[in-house]
């Protein structure tokens, strides 16, 4: 069975940084491409950014918004991705998903607020 | 940046009757390996989104029959033959064709 287990959410000051983790298990970790993923209250969804396998370069591509202050990495011994959130603003506030785009984990929730 | 729209923003829908939601892109959806990474997810209350449809018209195992995407190019549309209480939820599409990877704007069933 697939899993996709977030940690690292909380509330923070604005200028603050945070840094999300997400457990896989049940798949080729190595072999997937891995995603965030976040959701603003009451809003759609919203990519964050992609990490490639390391058989397809293992780069990593973001969206414009975070572009700078979000860092997507991996580990696949230990099959985990982390988004690394400096600058964190107001409008960062949201759940943030971890994702291989077929499944999805349960989000961790992040608050920005002074 | 590939901007996805859908059509209705909101759709009541009748407990076993059919309801359509239309997804338009601003530009041609087809990736160079001619595959076009068209998914479709829903989204019900409190809970993680849950893909149910990808390139277009292929179901995810686990998802009923009643859903179905069909389209090409720019225009796609995800079908519920038959509605039924459990498919209330937010519903978006999402291209993976060209980065960044977009969703829809959602559309909003309730019965």
């Amino acid at each position: 069975e697939v899993q996709l287990v977030e940690s690292g959410g909380g509330s923070v000051e604005p200028g603050g940084s945070l840094r999300l983790s997400c457990a896989a298990s049940g798949f080729i970790f190595s072999n997937a491409w891995m995603g965030w993923v976040r959701q603003a209250p009451g809003k759609g969804l919203e990519w964050i950014g992609i990490i490639r396998r390391e058989s397809d370069g293992g780069t990593a591509e973001y969206v414009s918004p975070v572009t700078g202050r979000f860092t997507i990495s991996r580990d696949d011994p230990s099959h985990t991705l982390y988004l690394q959130i400096d600058g964190l603003r107001t409008d960062d506030t949201g759940i943030y998903y971890c994702t291989t785009v077929d499944f999805w984990g349960q989000g961790t929730r992040v608050t920005v607020s002074s | 940046e590939v901007v996805l729209a859908q059509f209705p923003h909101s759709l009541p829908v009748t407990l076993g009757q059919p309801a359509s939601i239309l997804c338009r892109s601003n530009e041609n959806l087809v990736f160079t390996n001619g595959n076009t990474y068209l998914n479709w997810f829903q989204q019900r209350p409190g809970q993680s989104p849950r893909r149910l449809i990808y390139f277009v018209s292929n179901r995810d195992s686990g998802v009923p029959d009643r859903f179905n995407g069909s389209g090409s190019g720019t225009d796609f549309t995800l079908t519920i033959s038959r509605v039924e209480a459990e498919d209330v939820g937010l519903y978006y599409c999402m291209q993976g064709t060209r980065w960044p990877w977009t969703f829809g704007q959602g559309t909003k069933v309730d019965i």
